[in-house]
């Protein structure tokens, strides 16, 4: 079965620092999110992508924030100068089409030091 | 702002007993509801998803039904398994909006004890 997912599965970072999470989502999937869940709370939205451009983004997604699709399979999270509050666990999903069933990966753990 | 809440935040029960599980949200107007399965340190894997127009859905021994005018819904896991412990996460995805991004309740953490 179709299934998205993420690496690295566990990143370490130091404050400052700037890191590109990956996903690579179901293949004919058109509609990709990312989501943040800090530990203990809930999962938030950060992004959504469609058409190769940015449909919907939620106030956690400043400057400090990009998303892109280089390629027809690979969808990244990029955050520049890591804080330490951003240490979470992000999650990448995709949907389809006319469906709103939306599948996630199985996450990128981010620790910022 | 649409929030979710999930009722309890955490179940203990003993294995074979049926339990329901709570889900409600603020603003009526929502497109669809997921529930969905998070495993500890793991994603988040779909159960069922119901639409605004539906009252319920099933599958296996999961049954979720949906109240959009009282802003409520409930998972109903039948001879629960110790398999089943996890924490459940209800979501909606509210009707404005092309993104149709998901707002998440805290879930409910269950124990199912052998």
């Amino acid at each position: 079965e179709p299934e998205v997912t993420q690496t690295p599965s566990h990143q370490v970072t130091q404050m400052g620092q700037e890191v590109i999470l990956r996903c690579v989502p179901i293949s004919n999937h058109l509609y990709f999110y990312w989501y943040r869940q800090i530990l203990g709370q809930k999962v938030e939205f950060l992004v959504s992508f469609y058409n190769n451009e940015i449909s919907e983004k939620s106030e956690i997604f400043d400057d400090q924030f990009s998303v892109e699709r280089p390629d027809g399979s690979n969808f990244t999270l990029k955050i520049r100068s890591t804080k330490l509050e951003d240490s979470a666990m992000y999650f990448c999903a995709s949907r389809t089409f006319g469906k709103y069933e939306q599948y996630f990966g199985p996450g990128t753990r981010l620790t910022v030091t | 702002k649409q929030e979710v809440t999930q009722i309890p935040a955490a179940l203990s029960v003993p294995e074979g007993e049926n339990l329901v599980l709570n889900c409600s949200f603020t603003d009526s107007a929502i497109y669809n509801l997921q529930w969905f399965r998070q495993d500890p340190g793991k994603g988040l894997t779909s159960l069922l998803l119901i639409q605004s127009s539906q009252r319920e859905q099933t599958s296996g021994r999961l049954n979720a039904s949906l109240d959009k005018s009282s802003g409520r819904s409930t998972l109903y896991i039948a001879a629960s398994q110790p398999g089943d412990s996890a924490t459940y996460l209800c979501a909606v995805i509210i009707s404005s909006g092309s993104a149709r991004q998901l707002t998440f309740g805290s879930g409910t953490q269950l124990t199912v004890l052998p």
